[in-house]
C-alpha cells in the first residue's frame, strides 16, 4: 500500500524557516517524480514545486521561487521542502504527492499524503 | 502560465441526477495533460481522470471526462451520495502546473 506521510509543519513567524519532510512507502520511491502542492485554508490547490526521480529536473511556482528548495533522498525514501523567508501568504496545508507514471516529471498525481499544516504568523 | 477556469462555481443537484462540470483553459492544453480530482472535506484530493478521459484506478464508470484544446468536461452520470464534493481540473502539459479554482457539487 502506497503511503505518503508529511511532517515538519507548525507555527512560525514571518521571515523564519521551516523544513517539511515526506516519508514514502509502498512503491519504488526512486522511480517516480514527486511534488508539493499546497492549499490555503478554505481555498483551492496550488502547485508549489516538483522534482524528477533523479533530481535532474526541478521546478517552482513563481510565488516561492528563490525562497523554497525541494530535494529528495532516494536511499531514505524521503522528499523535502526547505522553506525560507516565510510569509503569511505561505500559510497552507502542504501535501506531498506522487506522479502516476513512472519516469514522468510533470504529471497527474495518483497518491497524496494527508498534508502538514504550516502557519506563518507573528 | 495556463489559467484554468471552472464553471459553475457551485452545482446544486439531487442524488441520481447528472452533473456536468466545465474546465476552460486560457491556452490550448494537449488532452494528454488534463486531469480531474475530487476532494472531500478534511481529505486529500483523489485522482479521478487523467489524459482528459481515462479513469484512474478504482474510479467508478459513472465518472467520465471529455474535451480537447481549451474546453474540457467532467460528467457524473448519476450522482451518488458520496459524490458530493469539490472537483478540480489540472493541466500538467506546461510549467507551471496549474489547477482550476474548483466546482463544488452540493446536495440540493
Amino acid at each position: 500500500e502506497v503511503q505518503l506521510v508529511e511532517s515538519g509543519g507548525g507555527l512560525v513567524q514571518p521571515g523564519r524557516s521551516l523544513r517539511l519532510s515526506c516519508a514514502a512507502s509502498g512503491f519504488t520511491f526512486g522511480d517516480y517524480a514527486m511534488h508539493w502542492v499546497r492549499q490555503a485554508p478554505g481555498k483551492g490547490l496550488e502547485w508549489v514545486s516538483g522534482i524528477s526521480w533523479n533530481s535532474g529536473s526541478i521546478g517552482y511556482a513563481d510565488s516561492v521561487k528563490g525562497r523554497f528548495t525541494i530535494s529528495r533522498d532516494n536511499a531514505k525514501n524521503s522528499l523535502y521542502l526547505q522553506m525560507n523567508s516565510l510569509r503569511p501568504e505561505d500559510t497552507a496545508l502542504y501535501y506531498c504527492s506522487k506522479v502516476r507514471t513512472y519516469g514522468d516529471y510533470f504529471s497527474n498525481f495518483d497518491y497524496w499524503g494527508q498534508g502538514t499544516l504550516v502557519t506563518v504568523s507573528s | 502560465e495556463i489559467v484554468l477556469t471552472q464553471s459553475p462555481g457551485t452545482l446544486s443537484l439531487s442524488p441520481g441526477e447528472r452533473a456536468t462540470l466545465s474546465c476552460r483553459a486560457s491556452q490550448s492544453v494537449s488532452s494528454t495533460f488534463l486531469a480531474w480530482y475530487q476532494q472531500k472535506p478534511g481529505q486529500a484530493p483523489r485522482l479521478l481522470i487523467y489524459g482528459a478521459s481515462s479513469r484512474a484506478t478504482g474510479i467508478p464508470d459513472r465518472f467520465s471526462g471529455s474535451g480537447s484544446g481549451t474546453d474540457f468536461t467532467l460528467t457524473i452520470s448519476r450522482l451518488e451520495p458520496e459524490d458530493f464534493a469539490v472537483y478540480y481540473c489540472q493541466q500538467y502539459g506546461r510549467s507551471p502546473l496549474t489547477f482550476g479554482p474548483g466546482t463544488k457539487v452540493e446536495i440540493k
